[in-house]
Parts: structure tokens; sequence; C-alpha cells
């Protein structure tokens, strides 16, 4: 029930663009990104609602194939304040239930 | 705006002995989710509540886990008798809508 992200780990120069998948097993209603920094708490990005929506803020965006169960996010020109782990949430069609992705640990290099 | 408040931020105990995590949601948020972090996972939802009703606590492991949301603001979570596998960071967040704001967490280590 876990979604499952990739890669689990990626190594950016500043300036250079990423994308990180979020797979899930069930139909799902919504997505969510968060971004966790060593030692804090996790900070939502944005949500994506079931109809296959994309979503921007900033120079970081997401897409959502409800078909696929799938999400990807998408980060442009990368900053080192980019650095931290990405986790993808993801709400189910029914239930109340909220599962948070595997992490994809992204490092951007000067 | 006050954020998530809770307390406390550390905690070591030894094995067997219980254990209390208090969290202080933001103000009219009426959904507070308590959930578990291992060291390179991605947190776990325990318990979810609707202001005092716990809608989701399918994952609690209600042997030696409990939860209570008092008057549908502050909440506790609690473990008796706490194991050597319960070691993680408990993390509480809150929510009006659907984003989720969290908390800074109570690291817990069982020795």
């Amino acid at each position: 029930q876990q979604p499952v992200q990739s890669p689990q780990a990626v190594i950016l120069r500043e300036g250079e663009d990423a994308v990180i998948n979020c797979s899930s097993s069930k139909a799902l209603y919504s997505v969510h990104w968060y971004r966790q920094k060593h030692g804090e708490a996790p900070v939502f990005l944005m949500i994506l609602l079931k109809g296959g929506e994309q979503k921007g803020h900033e120079k970081i965006s997401a897409s959502f194939n409800e078909k696929k169960q799938q999400s990807s996010l998408y980060l442009t020109a990368s900053q080192l304040s980019y650095s931290g782990t990405y986790f993808c949430g993801t709400a189910p069609n029914t239930g109340n239930q909220f599962y948070f992705g595997t992490g994809t640990s992204l490092t951007v290099i000067p | 705006e006050a954020g998530v408040v809770q307390s406390p931020r550390y905690k070591i105990i030894e094995k067997k002995q219980p254990v209390a995590f208090w969290c202080n949601p933001i103000s009219g948020h009426n959904t507070l989710y308590w959930y578990r972090q291992n060291l390179g996972q991605g947190p776990e939802l325990l318990i979810r509540y609707e202001n005092e009703e716990a809608v989701d606590d399918s994952q609690l492991p209600k042997d030696r886990f409990s939860a209570e949301r008092l008057k549908g603001v502050d909440s506790t979570l609690k473990i008796q008798p706490a194991e050597l596998g319960d070691s993680a960071v408990y993390l509480c967040a809150s929510s009006l809508l659907a984003e989720q704001f969290f908390g800074p967490g109570t690291r817990l280590t069982v020795l």
C-alpha cells in the first residue's frame, strides 16, 4: 500500500533538472508532495487531485496520471535549497488512509 | 500564527517503560495525525482524528499504543510498554483542508 518512489537518490548540480516518480498499487483520489530537510519536519509542496491536473510552484511542478496511479514531481533549474528528501503522499479512492512514499533523497551541489 | 507544538522534543527510556507524547495542533485545525518515522523512511500514519473521533487507526499497534484527543484539540499518544523497535521520531500534524502542517517531532530512543 505504500507508494514506491524512484529514483531512491539523485545528485544534481545547480541549474540541472530532476524528475521524481511516485507509483501506487491503489486507485488514488489525491497525491501530495512534501520535502523534508535533514532533522526537520516534512513541509507541504503541493496537492494534486483526481482529474489528471498538473500544478506548478515556482520552478517545481507536478503531474498526476490517475489511470496509471502515478505522479511525477518536476524540479527545474535546481537550487541548493532544493536539497532534501522528497516524499509523495497518497490518499486512495476509498477510506481515510494516507500513505507516504518510500522517499527520494535529492542533493544539489554547487 | 503558531505552528504545531509537540513535547517533549527528545525522550530516552528503557524498554518496558511507558512514554507519552503531547501535541497541540494549529488553532482551528479539525484534523490531527500521528505518524511514526523510522530513520531513512517515510512517515507511517498511526492514527488520524477528525475532531475528537479517530477515523483511521488501522496502523496503530493497539496492544501497546493508545491515543486520545480530548475536546478535539490537544492529543496524547502513549506507548506502554515500550520496546526497542519503537525507537523513532513521532510526528504530529494537523490540517484544515488537505495540506498537513507538521510539528517538530519527538525523537524517542528506547534502550
